[in-house]
C-alpha cells in the first residue's frame, strides 16, 4: 500500500481565497482524522471520522472550516474564507478499526498571505 | 479527560550518550500509551505502543519505554544515540469514544531532540 497521500503537499494563497486539502487514506482504513500542526499549538485533532461519518468535529477551529468524506478512499478539509492564521501543516491519518496504529500522511504545508 | 505532558520542549544529547524523554499522562480509564517520531517534514510514525501486558515496550530503532502506573509515567529512552535519532517525538494517549468502541489519539506538545557530534 503507498501509505496516507496528501495533497498538495505545499499550498499558497491568498487571504480571502477558498482552499481545500485532500486525503486518501490507507485502504481499508475505518478512521480518518485530520490534524494541524503549529509551533504555538502544537498537534491538534479537527475531526476525525468512522466509516465516513463525521464523530467529533468539536476541534475544527470556526465555521469557516468543513470537511467531508464521501467514500472510504477519500476525504476533504475546506478553508472558506482562508486568514493568514490558519497557515500550519495539515496531517491526514487513518487507522483500522481495531488496532492502535495511526499512520500519518505526509502533510500539506498551508501558506495564507 | 485523557491527557499527556511531555516535560521539556528540548532535549540536546550527545551521540553515544543516553537518551530521555519524559512523558506523564493522566486517565480515567486503563490508557493505551504510544511514542510517535516526526522527522523533518513528514509525517508522524509510529516508535512503539504499551496496550497490556509487559510493561517494558520495546520499539523500532532501539528505543524503549516503560509504563509505571504508580507514576503515570511513560518515559522513552534509548542507550545511546546515534546522529539519525535528531527528530520530535510524540508522547500519545488514548481517549475512549463515546458509545463505545476504539478510541482517538491525545498528542503531547512534543519533545525536539538534538544529538550532538
Amino acid at each position: 500500500d503507498a501509505g496516507v497521500i496528501q495533497s498538495p503537499r505545499h499550498e499558497v494563497t491568498e487571504m480571502g481565497q477558498e482552499v481545500t486539502l485532500r486525503c486518501k487514506p490507507i485502504s481499508g482504513h475505518d478512521y480518518l482524522f485530520w490534524y494541524r500542526q503549529t509551533m504555538m499549538r502544537g498537534l491538534e485533532l479537527l475531526i476525525y471520522f468512522n466509516n465516513n461519518v463525521p464523530i467529533d468535529d468539536s476541534g475544527m477551529p470556526e465555521d469557516r472550516f468543513s470537511a467531508k468524506m464521501p467514500n472510504a478512499s477519500f476525504s476533504t478539509l475546506k478553508i472558506q474564507p482562508s486568514e493568514p492564521r490558519d497557515s500550519a501543516v495539515y496531517f491526514c491519518a487513518s487507522r483500522e478499526a481495531g488496532a492502535y496504529e495511526q499512520y500519518f500522511g505526509p502533510g500539506t504545508r498551508l501558506t495564507v498571505t | 479527560a485523557q491527557s499527556v505532558t511531555q516535560l521539556g520542549s528540548h532535549v540536546s544529547v550527545s551521540e553515544g550518550a543516553l537518551v530521555l524523554l519524559r512523558c506523564n499522562y493522566s486517565s480515567s480509564v486503563p490508557p493505551y500509551l504510544f511514542w510517535y517520531v516526526q522527522y523533518p517534514n513528514q509525517g508522524l510514525q509510529l516508535l512503539l505502543k504499551y496496550t497490556t501486558g509487559a510493561t517494558l515496550v520495546k520499539g523500532i530503532n532501539g528505543f524503549e519505554a516503560e509504563f509505571k502506573k504508580s507514576e503515570t509515567s511513560f518515559h522513552l529512552t534509548k542507550p545511546s544515540a546515534h546522529m539519525s535519532d535528531a527528530a520530535e517525538y510524540f508522547c500519545a494517549v488514548s481517549d475512549p469514544l463515546r458509545g463505545g468502541g476504539g478510541f482517538k489519539t491525545i498528542f503531547g506538545a512534543g519533545t525536539r531532540l538534538f544529538v550532538k557530534a
